[in-house]
């Protein structure tokens, strides 16, 4: 069955530093994955989504995630992160071949410090 | 383009009442969602439409929850009758397309809290 980790419940980074949010799946072939936003009250928003092709991909508000299959991780990065990154983010999968079923993590929190 | 719309946003009820949620999809988006978000968790799909045929409800409570998507645009998931364990975060998404290559594109949420 599939599965999705987000190993960090929440990390505190202070604002200008770099982020690294971690995500590892399981899964028997190469899935469909993506990386959402939270914010309070508010709906999930898509950063960016790794379909096939080149394993870095840009996103929205200056992320980028990397997909390493031998790791089966797909990271997410942003070199400098803005007080307004302070939000919930989710790492999610779906199968490439066949089913339609999205699966998420169970987030990550993060707090940015002045 | 308009966002996914859900009504209401907050809703409190005691346990054993009924209760429905509300959702419009952006326009042209034939696949719709309905996701559950508990306290500190990721959403857990619920329901997924296809214009107006539900093709996955596995996870669907089916003894006290129903949701209907007349006409292939709006939708509404109702509980009855709510129980404690059911305050959560009730999310609709909808999607272009069927497949897992379309993003979702979710809604506010309506935040459900059963006394």
């Amino acid at each position: 069955a599939q599965s999705v980790t987000q190993p960090d419940i929440h990390i505190t980074v202070s604002e200008g530093a770099s982020l690294e949010l971690r995500c590892n799946y399981s899964y028997g072939a190469t899935p469909y994955l993506f990386w959402y936003v939270q914010s309070p009250g508010q709906g999930l928003q898509l950063l960016l989504k790794y379909f096939s092709g080149d394993t870095l991909v840009q996103g929205i508000k200056g992320f980028e995630a990397e997909f390493k299959r031998s790791q089966s991780s797909f990271n997410l990065r942003k070199p400098s992160v803005h007080w307004s990154d302070a939000a919930e983010y989710f790492c999610a999968v779906g199968p490439s071949t066949g089913g339609f079923k999205t699966i998420f993590g169970a987030g990550t929190r993060l707090f940015v410090k002045a | 383009e308009a966002g996914v719309v859900q009504s209401p946003r907050y809703k409190i009820i005691e346990k054993k009442q009924p209760v429905a949620f509300w959702c419009n999809p952006i326009s042209g988006h034939n696949t719709l969602y309905w996701y559950r978000q508990n306290l500190g968790q990721g959403p857990e799909l619920l329901i997924r439409y296809e214009n107006e045929e539900a093709v996955d409800d596995s996870q669907l409570p089916k003894d006290r929850f129903s949701a209907e998507r007349l006409k292939g645009v709006d939708s509404t998931l109702k509980i009855q009758p709510a129980e404690l364990g059911d305050s959560a975060v009730y999310l609709c998404a909808s999607s272009l397309g069927q497949g897992n290559n379309s993003p979702l594109h979710f809604g506010n949420g309506t935040r459900l809290t059963v006394t």
